[in-house]
């Protein structure tokens, strides 16, 4: 799987938009790009994931470039309960099951 | 919606005792991961498994041993513990792979095992 490279930490003020950015240059044309975050030592929570267009649920949204290349996760009003370890990852998947290959994440503060 | 559960939630063994963590996938998930998180540091893929076959293998050590049952559900085994085994250990499951790239995991709350 490609590697990732994120901030290791950011902070956002409560309500504002929360961007998190994620390079994945080396990323191949079958690999998706997945968002998965943690709250302190709670089990990792999936977010939302891509291929090529931009994505929306009802947690955030996702901006793939069009190479590729780099992506931003988007929370739009962040709340306290944001403050997490997000992760970017990119993964194949396969129909044997896929590991996920956690890297640093970017440590997310709210601050009130 | 039901999630994936762990039991037992917190373990404390001692050195060279023996330990068996349990996961009970979400109901008609086919596969199960495990993957282990030291303090400080980031969730390490161990072992999966794939209607109750292995599928993958990570990073475990020959004194682990894990497999998936007829009902999906899956154990961890530990033996002869040492003090660095002390992790959280966190079970996912999800509906297999199938090609589709949408197979997103989802996690339990995980087991806290000291070893003491």
């Amino acid at each position: 799987d490609a590697k990732t490279t994120q901030p290791t930490s950011m902070d956002c003020a409560e309500g504002r938009a929360a961007n998190l950015p994620c390079n994945h240059s080396t990323i191949s044309g079958n690999e998706y790009v997945y968002w998965y975050r943690q709250i302190h030592s709670q089990g990792p929570q999936y977010i939302i994931h891509g291929l090529k267009n931009n994505e929306t649920n009802e947690m955030a949204s996702l901006i793939i470039t069009e190479d590729r290349k780099s992506s931003t996760l988007i929370l739009p009003h962040a709340t306290l309960r944001d403050t997490a370890v997000y992760y970017c990852i990119v993964r194949v998947t396969y129909s044997s099951a896929s590991k996920i290959i956690f890297g640093s994440g970017t440590r997310l503060s709210i601050r009130p | 919606a039901a999630g994936v559960i762990q039991s037992p939630r917190h373990l404390i063994k001692e050195k060279r005792e023996t330990a068996t963590l349990k996961c009970y996938p979400i109901p008609r998930h086919d596969t199960v991961y495990w993957y282990q998180q030291g303090p400080g540091q980031d969730p390490q893929f161990l072992i999966s498994f794939y209607e109750k076959m292995q599928s993958d293998k990570g990073s475990i050590p020959d004194r682990f041993s894990a497999q998936q049952f007829s009902d999906y559900h899956s154990e961890l085994n530990m033996s002869s513990l040492e003090l660095g085994d002390s992790a959280l250990y966190f079970c996912a499951s999800s509906l297999g792979g199938g090609g589709r790239g949408d197979d997103e995991q989802f996690f339990g709350p995980g087991t806290r095992l000291t070893v003491l």
